[in-house]
């Protein structure tokens, strides 16, 4: 299964988007994006999820790019709940879902 | 609907001790997972159950932890004895024929001593 870079961290005021990007550089054709939420001292939570299309649900929308090699998780209107850490997975064939470190998230007012 | 339940959220227990955490899917899901968070980390699955078959258990440390999942819907881990470098968080994950959204519980969060 591909690996994937995030940041560490990032900040976003509140009523803002926040864009999260994610690189994959090394992903193959039938492995699909996978982002994951999890706020702290619960499980993580499902996201979104895409294979070459962009992506819309009530959560956020999943942007990724033509060559497939990075994507960006959008939260178009951010809130102070939208604090957590972001996990960017590739999900391969094996069905596993491999979390890195994840991205930091702080929405501040 | 309820979500997956787990139980107890926290342990505290000396190290050479025996410990379980007990997990309850989301009903109507056959497929369960265990998996291990460390602090700063992201989880990293422990054990695959589709049914009552444990399908990819290649990450479970053997020697101490074991796993079951008997009637093919609440499951249980073990450790034992447990080492001070368990301590984590436990976290079980169901989803429907290993589909695509898993579901986590709260996890439970074991401090070994």
């Amino acid at each position: 299964d591909a690996k994937t870079t995030q940041p560490t961290s990032m900040d976003c005021a509140e009523g803002r988007a926040a864009n999260l990007p994610c690189n994959h550089s090394t992903i193959s054709g039938n492995e699909y994006v996978y982002w994951y939420r999890q706020i702290h001292s619960q499980g993580p939570q499902y996201i979104i999820h895409g294979l070459k299309n962009n992506e819309t649900n009530e959560m956020a929308s999943l942007i990724i790019t033509e060559d497939r090699k990075s994507s960006t998780l959008i939260l178009p209107h951010a809130t102070l709940r939208d604090t957590a850490v972001y996990y960017c997975i590739v999900r391969g064939v094996s069905g596993k879902l491999v979390f890195g470190a994840g991205t930091i998230l702080r929405v501040k007012s | 609907e309820a979500g997956v339940v787990q139980s107890p959220r926290y342990k505290i227990i000396e190290k050479k001790q025996p410990v379980a955490f007990w997990c309850n899917p989301i009903s109507g899901h056959n497929t369960l997972y265990w998996y291990l968070q460390n602090l700063g980390q992201g989880p990293e699955l422990l054990i695959r159950y589709e049914n009552e078959e444990a399908v990819d258990d290649s990450q479970l440390p053997k020697d101490r932890f074991s796993a079951e999942r008997l009637k093919g819907v609440d499951s249980t881990l073990k450790i034992q004895p447990a080492e001070l470098g368990d301590s984590a968080v436990y976290l079980c994950a169901s989803s429907l024929d290993g589909g695509l959204e898993q579901f986590f519980g709260p996890g439970t969060r074991l401090t070994v001593l």
